[in-house]
């Protein structure tokens, strides 16, 4: 059981490139995110989704951009790169239940990104 | 807003020794809370989870207990252990869009 997968692990850009990093899971969750972990510093959301074609913005979303085409994929896009932008990105996963029953994230490995 | 203030670290402990890490919350409505722990170079993994008031959550000899009258879930551990040792996160999930807000993470060092 595979869990969430995330690739690359590690990637080094240029100010100004773009990239997207993986994500897919194979629990059939409906529900993903994006974080991002900034050094010494706690999970902030990026980016989430309930299900496929549908994405709703998080505490941090500028930069960045997602899209859900599948239940399983959610990709996340960096268009223009700056070194604000250097961290350690985790995809996570859930089911769908509300209380009294809500459910845990399961968490991808995360891609360290830095831009320089 | 919805939000999650822990203790800072880090925390340094002798082996055997009592642990606890503060955690408390502010939150509209009935949430969940979590503790979520990263070990070095990996994704966080749930460690344990409380879903209603007076709830006790364990797990591998960490407790924690659901406290509405003071927003509160603090985790405890009776006798820690150098494997113990990594960055301990607290975590609420809200009522209506299962959104997970974050603490800012306590990091064990746990020495033998």
């Amino acid at each position: 059981n595979a869990g969430v997968t995330q690739t690359p692990k590690f990637r080094i850009l240029k100010i100004g490139q773009s990239m997207t990093l993986q994500c897919a899971q194979d629990m059939n969750h409906n529900y993903m995110y994006w974080y991002r972990q900034d050094p010494g510093m706690g999970l902030k959301l990026i980016y989430y989704s309930v299900g496929a074609g549908i994405t709703d913005k998080g505490e941090v979303p500028n930069g960045y951009n997602v899209s859900r085409s599948t239940t399983e994929y959610f990709p996340l896009r960096l268009e223009l790169a700056a070194p604000s932008q250097t961290s350690v990105y985790f995809c996570a996963s859930s089911l769908t239940h509300r209380q009294p029953n809500n459910s845990p994230l399961h968490f991808g490995n995360g891609t360290r990104l830095t831009v320089t | 807003g919805d939000s999650v203030t822990q203790m800072e670290g880090p925390v340094t402990l002798s082996e055997e020794a009592f642990l606890t890490i503060n955690c408390t919350y502010t939150a509209t409505g009935y949430p969940s809370l979590f503790w979520y722990v990263q070990y070095p170079g990996e994704g966080l993994q749930l460690l344990l989870k409380a879903t209603k008031a007076d709830d006790k959550g364990s797990n591998k000899g960490f407790e924690a207990t659901y406290r509405k009258e003071t927003t509160s879930f603090h985790l405890e551990k009776g006798s820690v252990q150098v494997s113990d040792s990594a960055v301990y996160f607290c975590a609420l999930s809200d009522y209506n869009f299962n959104k997970f807000y974050f603490g800012s993470g306590t990091k064990l060092n746990v020495k033998p």
